[in-house]
This record gives C-alpha cells, sequence and structure tokens, in this order.
C-alpha cells in the first residue's frame, strides 16, 4: 500500500462551523505533513508531525489546528476559518531518512463561504 | 539558504517533441533533488529523484533529468510529450538541514498543442 487517503476531497464550511480534515497512510511513515495550496502557486508547509510528536510549526493562525492521534493518521481541525483560507490542503508522509520522497494525499479541496 | 529556480512558468509544445522543463538550485550542501507532476485537482506524485548515486535519474511515464553540479541544474525531459503529459511540475529540494523541509520551485505548467 502506497498510498495516502485523504478525506473529504472536498468541504465547503461556513465562517463560523469547525469541521476536520482527516489523511491515512499504511506505509511505515514516521513524518506526516500538511501542506497548504493555493491556485497556480506550490504547496506552503504549515505542520510537521516526526513520531507522532509536532516538530514544526510554520506560524500557522491558531484556527487551524493539527492532531497527530497515532503513526498512520493524522487530522486538521477547522475553526473560525476565513474566506482566504479557501485551498487545497494536502496531506503527505515520508520515511524518517534524508532524502525520502514524500508520499501526498490527493488533497481536500475547502471553500469557506 | 536554499532555492530553488524553475525558468518558465508556462511551457508549451507539440505533441511528439521534445520536453525540456529547466529547474536550478542554490544549496551550500549536497543536495537532494526531486520532480513531481501534479495534474489538475490532484495530490503530488514522484517523477524521479536524485539522492547522489547517479547523475542521469530515470524515473515514470518516460521522463529523466541530469544533475549537472557544475551548472547547478537538474532539469527534466522527455523524448517524445504525450497529450497526457499536461500538468504541473514542481522541482524540490531537499538538503542535510533536514528532510522535512522541501524548497519548491514555483511550478512549469506544462501545455500539450495537438
Amino acid at each position: 500500500d502506497t498510498e495516502v487517503t485523504q478525506t473529504p476531497k472536498h468541504l465547503v464550511m461556513g465562517m463560523t462551523n469547525k469541521k476536520s480534515l482527516k489523511c491515512e497512510q499504511h506505509m511505515g511513515h514516521r513524518a506526516m505533513y500538511w501542506y497548504k495550496q493555493k491556485a497556480k502557486k506550490p504547496p506552503e508547509l504549515m505542520f510537521v508531525y516526526s513520531y507522532e510528536k509536532l516538530s514544526i510549526n510554520e506560524s500557522v493562525p491558531s484556527r487551524f489546528s493539527p492532531e497527530c492521534p497515532n503513526s498512520s493518521l493524522l487530522n486538521l481541525h477547522l475553526h473560525a476559518l476565513q474566506p482566504e483560507d479557501s485551498a487545497l490542503y494536502l496531506c503527505a508522509s515520508s520515511f524518517e531518512q534524508l532524502g525520502s520522497e514524500a508520499f501526498f494525499g490527493q488533497g481536500t479541496r475547502l471553500t469557506v463561504v | 539558504a536554499q532555492s530553488v529556480t524553475q525558468l518558465g512558468s508556462h511551457v508549451s509544445v507539440s505533441e511528439g517533441a521534445l520536453v525540456l522543463l529547466r529547474c536550478n538550485y542554490s544549496s551550500s550542501v549536497p543536495p537532494y533533488l526531486f520532480w513531481y507532476v501534479q495534474y489538475p485537482n490532484q495530490g503530488l506524485q514522484l517523477l524521479l529523484k536524485y539522492t547522489s548515486a547517479a547523475t542521469l535519474v530515470k524515473g515514470i511515464n518516460g521522463f529523466e533529468a541530469e544533475f549537472k553540479k557544475s551548472e547547478t541544474s537538474f532539469h527534466l525531459t522527455k523524448p517524445s510529450a504525450h497529450m497526457s503529459d499536461a500538468a504541473e511540475y514542481f522541482c524540490v529540494l531537499v538538503s542535510n538541514f533536514g528532510n522535512e523541509k522541501l524548497t519548491f520551485g514555483t511550478g512549469t505548467r506544462l501545455t500539450i498543442i495537438p
């Protein structure tokens, strides 16, 4: 199994809603990532988990809250988002080995109304 | 500091013609380099990677790239373009400062002309 699975594929939410994005992998990867990608731009790193511990937070607003319940799962909890947060949210995972490639999920297309 | 520069945000080639997507990098330590492809509304898929074993790297879908240290380049090529190659392509660098820090180029959108 070489897949990173993200759910849902599409999400529309109001600015007062609370929702969660989910990501799952079964490749034994111990590093997991959240990226945000705006149209016609490269992905921007948001968070990195290494061995289920948050190792990088790229100054992301607190309305985004990551969680890593176990080595296979990664969540991104969303609350009180703004319309400018609309984007493609990508999850990725990799081995904790320098030079290992990151495997990306198909992404969640988020629209905030 | 490390960086990646992709020359040409848009490249158009005719079906059957040579594809050449340019990538130059800057790194103070030996880099690891990747090319990823992204189809519309999809995630990123690895095409190929350079990890210092061989300078000419072959990837999926007939793509290859050559690492040239003297030119600090890692250009992506394919001898004959196919309509299915139309996508966004990202050159990505990882240095030994930390595997978790991928440095992305700005991307090149490849259009194939029938």
